[in-house]
């Protein structure tokens, strides 16, 4: 079965360092994945999108690299700031429609 | 700006109490989407609907039922309530449909649901 695995350690780093979060999936190729944040109490808000035939994407301080062989995606937040600190899910589509499958998320705190 | 609004945003059942959670978007998506997230497991997908008057299954569908009322609604209901049920509720809602595939999905802020 499709399996996506984030890691549910929490991740802490220094206010200004760049955060890099990770994303496997196994059992399966999807042909985009997405990125979104979640907040204590509030619902994911999407980041980025990713599609099989790009390598990389970029919006301001956010990178996101997608590797089809490894069957992994990379998230990265450069110059990190304490408003950073959240869940980051990664969601691979499912193969129909615009269906996602999302992983657990990994909670990134940034600290002065 | 709205988005999407869920209802209630909290609420205790009792087991074998039934109850019907609301969803509502404005943004004239044509898909939208219930998930329930769990500690340790995610998001997971229990119903959703590609257009209006279309609904499919999704990972989790067992002990609910879904009504896409029109394009804005899509609601989601629990029979007869299961201890099992307690969860958080998300609705989504995207625009994807046919070969606009890709597309963001918009969360609601969740209705927090506890079955004693």
């Amino acid at each position: 079965s499709q399996k996506i695995e984030q890691n549910s350690e929490a991740l802490n780093i220094q206010e200004g360092k760049t955060a890099t979060l990770t994303c496997n999936y196994t059992n399966y190729s999807p042909a985009y994945l997405q990125w979104y944040r979640q907040d204590p109490g509030r619902g994911p808000v999407f980041l980025l999108l990713i599609r099989e035939n790009e390598k990389e994407k970029r919006k301001e301080r956010l990178k996101v690299t997608f590797d089809t062989t490894l069957k992994q995606s990379l998230f990265h937040i450069t110059a990190s700031q304490p408003a950073d600190s959240a869940t980051y899910l990664c969601a691979p589509d499912t193969g129909g429609g615009n269906k996602l499958t999302f992983g657990t998320g990994t909670q990134l705190k940034v600290e002065l | 700006n709205a988005g999407v609004t869920q209802t209630p945003k909290f609420q205790v059942l009792k087991t074998g109490q039934s109850m019907t959670l609301q969803c509502a978007q404005d943004m004239n998506h044509n898909s939208m989407y219930w998930y329930r997230q769990d500690p340790g497991m995610g998001l997971r997908l229990i119903y959703y609907s590609a257009s209006e008057g279309t609904t499919d299954k999704g990972e989790v569908p067992n002990g609910y039922n879904v009504s896409r009322l029109n394009k804005r609604e899509f609601s989601l209901r629990l029979e007869s309530a299961a201890p099992s049920q307690t969860s958080v509720y998300f609705c989504a809602s995207s625009a994807s449909q046919g070969a606009q595939l890709n597309q963001p999905q918009h969360f609601g802020d969740g209705t927090r649901l506890s079955i004693l």
